[in-house]
């Protein structure tokens, strides 16, 4: 199946630096899709972004879609420990009748005290 | 609370024997899914239902089967045809274009 291009695939810094991350696809999407996953447990969905060049943030969390509607970024300021885990984006595109999400394959975030 | 409920979060089984993984939501939701995670892998669609009684194959349905009786539960059943079942099984139901998670069941085949 189609996956996401999601860069980096992993990092490790120190706490209290900022961190970014992106996705970039072949194909338009209407809708991208932030998740952060803990060890074992589900992904739990951050920021979702539907609109071009929309911005959001949630609390140390920023997200951006992409104004040529491939690609989506995601910042995050000022990382505590709590931030660990693995980060994936996910796109849906309307064409068709196929309106399954497309993921990213992570990016893992390791956070130094 | 409204959510998702896996059960079992852990589930041992031995090759050869089918086994099935319990999916349950309250929140409403038309359209549900079954994830496949293995390292480095990220999520691999299985099988989504998008209303009750109706379900598509997804990337990696072979060895896999699904029921959709019922608008709250979306079993997957994990056959003997599959051939490396050892893997995180993420169930995900759908408001709009937002997927929600549940917790996961860890299935080991020995």
């Amino acid at each position: 199946g189609q996956q996401l291009n999601q860069s980096p695939q992993s990092m490790f810094i120190q706490e209290g630096e900022d961190v970014s991350m992106n996705c970039t696809s072949s194909s338009i999407f209407n809708t991208w899709l932030w998740y952060k996953q803990d060890p074992g447990e589900g992904p739990v969905l951050l920021i979702a972004l539907y609109k071009a060049g929309e911005l959001t943030s949630n609390g140390r969390l920023t997200a951006q879609f992409g104004i040529t509607r491939k690609d989506s970024f995601l910042n995050i300021s000022a990382s505590i420990p709590s931030d660990v885990g693995i980060y994936f984006c996910a796109g849906l595109s309307n064409a068709g009748n196929n309106r399954k999400l497309i993921w990213g394959l992570g990016t893992s975030l390791a956070v130094n005290p | 609370d409204g959510g998702i409920t896996q059960s079992p979060k852990y589930l041992f089984r031995k090759e050869g024997q089918n086994v099935t993984l319990s999916c349950e939501q309250n929140l409403n939701h038309d359209a549900m899914y079954w994830y496949r995670q293995d390292p480095g892998q990220g999520l691999r669609l299985i099988y989504y239902s998008q209303i009750v009684n109706d379900f598509q194959k997804g990337d990696i349905a072979e060895g896999y089967s699904v029921s959709r009786e019922k608008k709250e539960s979306f079993p997957l059943t994990v056959t003997s045809a599959q051939k490396n079942p050892t893997a995180f099984y993420l169930c995900a139901s759908k408001d709009h274009h937002e997927q929600f998670f549940g917790p996961g069941t860890r299935l080991t085949v020995l």
